[in-house]
């Protein structure tokens, strides 16, 4: 089956510093990519969607410029944090599309906590 | 407005027993349904999709739609205390060949009783 990995697993830092998520598909093209955070108690909320070589898509209410998304290749999509602050504390997924069935997967997750 | 509602419980079903769950969705051009379980500290895992009206069937695992009353439900029969999870309701607008973004439920806390 499909194997996703997330690196770090989980992660603390102190406010105002970035953190990296890296989100590999380890043997499938992820054309799509989707990232998503889980706050506590609550449900996955979609922050943006990124097609390999182009700018991402962010949802409504994520900065941009906080959250940087690159998808430069097709097995790898990372997402930034920058300046990061103890609201930014959550549960991060990467969810990559299959590209010749289109299945979602999700990532394991990585956990950040901001201090 | 919420999207896709579910009760978020805690629903507790004794061993054995039939446990049901249930969601509705607000936006009637959505064409594909997912349950996801995700046990507390993980990501999620896909259970179950459903694209047409009606039943469909995977193991102890049942899934109902119908998309006049916008109303998908996930039925697990012989509740195992390992089915003790959150279940996720997604729902996305794209079809089974499209990857659209999808949205998800709050979720329902299931605690499978011994």
């Amino acid at each position: 089956g499909a194997v996703v990995s997330q690196h770090p697993s989980w992660v603390i830092c102190k406010s105002g510093t970035s953190v990296k998520i890296e989100c590999r598909s380890l043997d499938f093209q992820a054309t799509t990519m989707f990232w998503y955070r889980q706050f506590p108690k609550q449900s996955l909320m979609l922050m943006a969607t990124s097609n390999e070589g182009s700018k991402a898509t962010y949802e409504q209410g994520v900065e941009k410029d906080k959250f940087l998304i690159n998808h430069a290749s097709l097995t790898l999509s990372t997402l930034t944090v920058t300046s990061a602050h103890p609201e930014d504390s959550s549960f991060y997924i990467c969810s990559p599309i299959a590209g010749v069935d289109e299945t979602q997967y999700f990532g394991p997750g990585t956990r950040l906590l901001v201090l | 407005q919420k999207e896709v509602e579910q009760n978020s419980g805690p629903l507790s079903v004794p061993e054995g027993a039939i446990a049901s769950l249930n969601c509705t969705y607000s936006d009637r051009g959505s064409q594909s349904f997912f349950w996801y379980r995700q046990y507390s500290g993980k990501s999620p895992e896909l259970i179950m999709s459903i694209y047409s009206n009606g039943d469909k069937e995977d193991g102890r695992f049942t899934a109902q739609l119908n998309k006049a009353s916008q109303y998908v439900s996930l039925l697990i029969r012989d509740s195992q205390p390992s089915d003790s999870a959150t279940y996720l309701c997604a729902v996305s607008l794209g079809g089974y060949s499209s990857a659209s973004k999808i949205i998800f439920g709050s979720g329902t806390r299931l605690s499978i009783r011994p």
